[in-house]
């Protein structure tokens, strides 16, 4: 499977519950980083965490990071409508090169 | 402090057409970044180029593909002789160095070829 593979592929879940989605990855990054991606739109960046970081959070948002099982995960709290996107996560090895997995699909229906 | 702009944001080309992609990075961004995203698909590296050099373009295809970023002036990839193969979303991204910094994506370009 490719760098930066997430799970599940798509996520639906009821407006205020949490949404969690998983990234695994094979080889050592330097960091790794989570998108949003609005159906046909841009994307934008949510967080950066580095590989001697192990958790970091921006709002709503906790990333968590484990370089021993090369796995990441984004959990959305209190989750909104608005939330509803694609999200990817995305690692950078040893230069400016980001590798994207293929992305979940997360649905908040109100 | 405008974000990376691109444009058009949809462009529609015959086949054996060429396309014209424009990017322009952030103020004070030196480092630009093309990906494409095919349907249903992650972004993919394509090319990463600095005021007048590129860097790598490990992920540019052999042919029809080229891309630039002159001293002034925006960036460009550039698509000759387009085929239907070419229709995606290609996405542009600056960044002031590359030393694990965010990288700023601009809003892309849906290429159609019909």
């Amino acid at each position: 499977s490719q760098q930066g593979e997430e799970d599940p592929q798509a996520l639906s879940i009821q407006e205020g519950e949490n949404a969690t989605m998983n990234c695994s990855y094979k080889t050592s990054i330097n960091n790794l980083q989570w998108y949003r991606q609005n159906s046909g739109r841009g994307l934008v960046h949510l967080i950066l965490i580095r590989s001697n970081e192990r958790e970091k959070h921006s709002g709503r948002l906790r990333v968590t990071l484990d370089t021993s099982k090369k796995s990441s995960s984004l959990l959305i709290t209190a989750s909104r409508a608005a939330d509803t996107a694609s999200y990817f996560c995305a690692t950078e090895r040893s230069n400016y090169k980001l590798t994207f997995g293929k992305g979940t699909l997360l649905t908040v229906n109100p | 402090n405008a974000g990376v702009m691109q444009n058009p944001r949809h462009l529609v080309r015959r086949r054996g057409q060429e396309a014209r992609l424009r990017c322009s990075p952030m103020k004070g961004h030196s480092h630009v970044y093309w990906y494409r995203q095919l349907p249903e698909e992650g972004l993919k590296f394509m090319v990463y180029l600095q005021k007048e050099n590129i860097i790598d373009e490990s992920g540019m295809p052999k042919e029809r593909f080229s891309a630039e970023f002159p001293k002034e002036g925006p960036s460009i990839l550039r698509i000759q002789q387009v085929v239907r193969g070419d229709s995606a979303a290609y996405f542009c991204a600056s960044s002031p160095g590359w030393d694990g910094t965010e990288a700023f994506f601009g809003q892309g370009t849906r290429l159609t070829v019909v």
